[in-house]
């Protein structure tokens, strides 16, 4: 199926810890995205890589490090754990010229939970 | 910045009738305006989109209305079924900077 696929679904850690999250897609898209859900629902966008290079970095702490290893390919990497890191994390592609609503489409998200 | 948030944050409606959800948007800047719907367990999916450019867009069962004027969005859902239970969310794109800014979601319950 083409598609935004993330892993793992649910990830529960422990404050302190080191943990990652992959996207892949297989959509040819050019452009990969992070956005955090919080518990209120909103989403923000925290990083974009276009051709594995970063376009947006929306102030999110350096705990936070996104790779892109290939277009098709975004990892986000979390050091030392906090409990407000808690959230869903989706991962999306679109094309980025004529970046349009249409092509963009996103994964189905991970839960993070941190005790 | 960019700002879009929603009136409600929940709507019921029965099943069968007609439902609006409305968008509020503070940067008149914005190129484009997507409308989104996130089922529980999954990510949001695309609806339906209108250019800056344009202030009406229908698709099927759905009509998108900008009002550039008093920088209002709104979301017409005809005909509601159960399926259409979800959160809702407007989105914001300026194609300067590329970046998509969602607004707060609104819960919509269709009731049998």
């Amino acid at each position: 199926d083409t598609a935004v696929s993330q892993t793992p679904k649910y990830l529960v850690t422990q404050m302190g810890n080191d943990k990652s999250i992959k996207c892949e897609q297989n959509l040819g898209h050019d452009t990969m995205y992070w956005y955090k859900q919080d518990s209120k629902k909103f989403l923000k966008i925290m990083f974009s890589y276009n051709n594995k290079e970063l376009i947006i970095n929306e102030t999110v702490p350096n705990r936070f490090s996104p790779k892109s290893p290939d277009k098709a390919h975004l990892n986000l990497h979390i050091n030392s754990l906090e409990l407000g890191d808690s959230a869903v994390y989706f991962c999306a592609s679109s094309h980025m010229a004529g970046h349009r609503g249409y092509g963009y489409t996103f994964g189905s998200g991970t839960r993070l939970t941190v005790v | 910045g960019e700002s879009v948030g929603l009136h409600l944050p929940t709507l019921s409606v029965q099943e069968g009738d007609n439902s609006i959800i409305n968008c509020a948007y503070s940067n008149s800047a914005s190129d484009y305006f997507i409308w989104y719907k996130q089922e529980s367990g999954k990510g949001p999916q695309f609806i339906i989109d209108i250019r800056s450019n344009m202030d009406k867009r229908q698709g099927q069962r759905v009509t998108v209305l900008l009002n550039k004027t008093v920088k209002h969005l709104s979301l017409q859902i005809a005909a509601t079924q159960p399926g259409d239970s979800a959160v809702y969310f407007c989105a914001g794109l300026n194609f300067g900077n590329e970046k998509l800014t969602f607004g707060t979601g609104t819960r919509l319950t269709i009731i049998p």
